[in-house]
């Protein structure tokens, strides 16, 4: 069954809305969670990592206000599109690894679809 | 830091044939590869993963072999079934980080 869990699984607004993302790990404690945007047939693009207690840890070319994130507990990190756009529709995906393993596993993901 | 190449970007194979998918990766300080199998729209799920200190890891149907000199692994896919269609992807790691490959994909035709 899902180890991580993440809603909403499906977002239709408009463009100016703010939407955020929640990812739960369900039977284990994630000190880090990680955040992936993916494209249409495409790859799993990083875009930050988060860690409970601290600042995000953004990738290159990966707008901080635009994409917040927050982890506030160990088992809960969120991420917020702030004003989010039509080039901002895409498939957002969470991860977390289980502490001294190094599989990571996936939440369902977040289609976001920006009118 | 990491550059993680997979090929072929598709592959069609018919029902009972074998599949195979390539990927290279740079940094020789990886030492864990995941395969992962995503079907449309829905989450990665691990299908195989192999650490550095393997040469080559079966279960069932799937085989993965690792070249540590070459840095290169692959993913090995028997007897193929229509619902192994999916896109796959690789991954290297050297520590909690991922970096994966482009995809790969598959079309196993009945």
């Amino acid at each position: 069954g899902a180890v991580v869990s993440q809603h909403p699984s499906w977002v239709i607004c408009k463009s100016g809305t703010s939407v955020k993302i929640e990812c739960r790990s369900l039977d284990f404690q994630a000190t880090t969670m990680f955040w992936y945007r993916q494209f249409p047939k495409q790859s799993l693009m990083l875009m930050a990592t988060s860690n409970e207690g601290s600042k995000a840890t953004y990738e290159q070319g990966v707008e901080k206000d635009k994409f917040l994130i927050n982890h506030a507990s160990l088992t809960l990190s969120t991420l917020t599109v702030t004003s989010a756009h039509p080039e901002d529709s895409s498939f957002y995906i969470c991860s977390a690894p289980r502490q001294g393993d190094q599989p990571q596993h996936f939440g369902d993901g977040t289609r976001l679809s920006i009118l | 830091g990491e550059n993680v190449e997979q090929h072929p970007s598709t592959l069609s194979v018919q029902e009972g044939d074998s599949a195979v998918i390539k990927c290279t990766y740079s940094d020789s300080a990886s030492n864990y590869f995941p395969w992962y199998k995503q079907e449309l729209g829905k989450r990665p799920q691990l299908i195989i993963d192999i650490r550095s200190n393997v040469g080559e890891k079966k279960d069932q149907r799937i085989a993965v072999t690792l070249n540590k000199t070459a840095k290169h692994f692959s993913l090995h896919i028997t007897e193929t079934q229509p619902e192994d269609s999916a896109v796959y992807f690789c991954a290297a790691s050297s520590g909690n980080q991922f970096y994966f490959g482009t995809g790969t994909s598959l079309t196993v035709i009945p």
